[in-house]
């Protein structure tokens, strides 16, 4: 079956950059999501890519994609206290036999920025 | 516009008890998704609704566990016969079809069985 892995936590200091990293088994995948999820509150997309793609630029956010090693990664630049959440990878697989396309998300990542 | 909601946003239960919890998703979104999540652990999949098709449950832990949802409005999550190891906050999400398949998710509901 699916399974996405990630490093469970992540400390970096104001101002630097973060990378968080995932890794996933499904080579069916055809997309593969950032989401954050900030203390009390449910989880909020903040940025995909479709496997086609190697790489994806959004402002503070870089998303890199290795589709032969199975690997993503966000890099967040110029950390803020903001940032301060959790992160989950997710990847979506093909349609399986019965025709549903789920969306596999990893334990996630707490990232914790020092001021 | 609206997004996502849940209901109750907490919920307290004795073990043994029966709990429902409703998810309000988005209007005109046809997929909606039920998830567990585990103080300190990832989101677990329960089950997916897409439409008037036949429900995708193969993420229920036991036959304790139900959820239903009528065309594309409100689905219930109901868990009968509630064990401590329940206790969590479950996820709801509604995404449209096609595109890039994002989901809108709720704010959860956080279920304690005492």
């Amino acid at each position: 079956g699916e399974d996405v892995e990630q490093s469970l936590f992540l400390s970096v200091r104001e101002g630097d950059s973060s990378v968080i990293n995932c890794t996933y088994t499904d080579s069916s995948s055809t997309y593969l999501y950032w989401y954050k999820q900030e203390p009390g509150a449910g989880l909020q997309l903040l940025t995909y890519i479709f496997s086609n793609m190697d790489m994806k630029q959004d402002q503070r956010l870089t998303v890199l994609l290795n589709k032969k090693d199975k690997h993503l990664s966000l890099r967040i630049a110029d950390t803020q206290t903001g940032d301060s959440a959790i992160y989950f990878c997710a990847e979506r697989a093909a349609k399986n036999s019965g025709g549903y396309q789920k969306v596999t998300f990893g334990t996630g990542t707490k990232l914790q920025v020092i001021p | 516009g609206a997004g996502v909601s849940q209901s109750p946003s907490n919920k307290v239960t004795e073990k043994g008890k029966d709990v429902e919890l409703r998810c309000d998703p988005i209007s005109g979104h046809t997929a909606l998704y039920w998830y567990r999540q585990r103080l300190g652990q990832g989101l677990e999949f329960l089950i997916y609704f897409q439409g008037n098709s036949a429900p995708d449950k193969s993420g229920l832990p036991s036959d304790r566990f139900s959820a239903e949802r009528t065309g594309e409005s409100v689905s219930t999550l109901t868990i009968q016969r509630t064990q401590q190891e329940d206790s969590a906050v479950y996820l709801c999400a509604s995404r449209t079809s096609g595109g890039s398949y994002e989901q809108y998710f709720g704010p959860g509901t956080r279920l304690t069985v005492t």
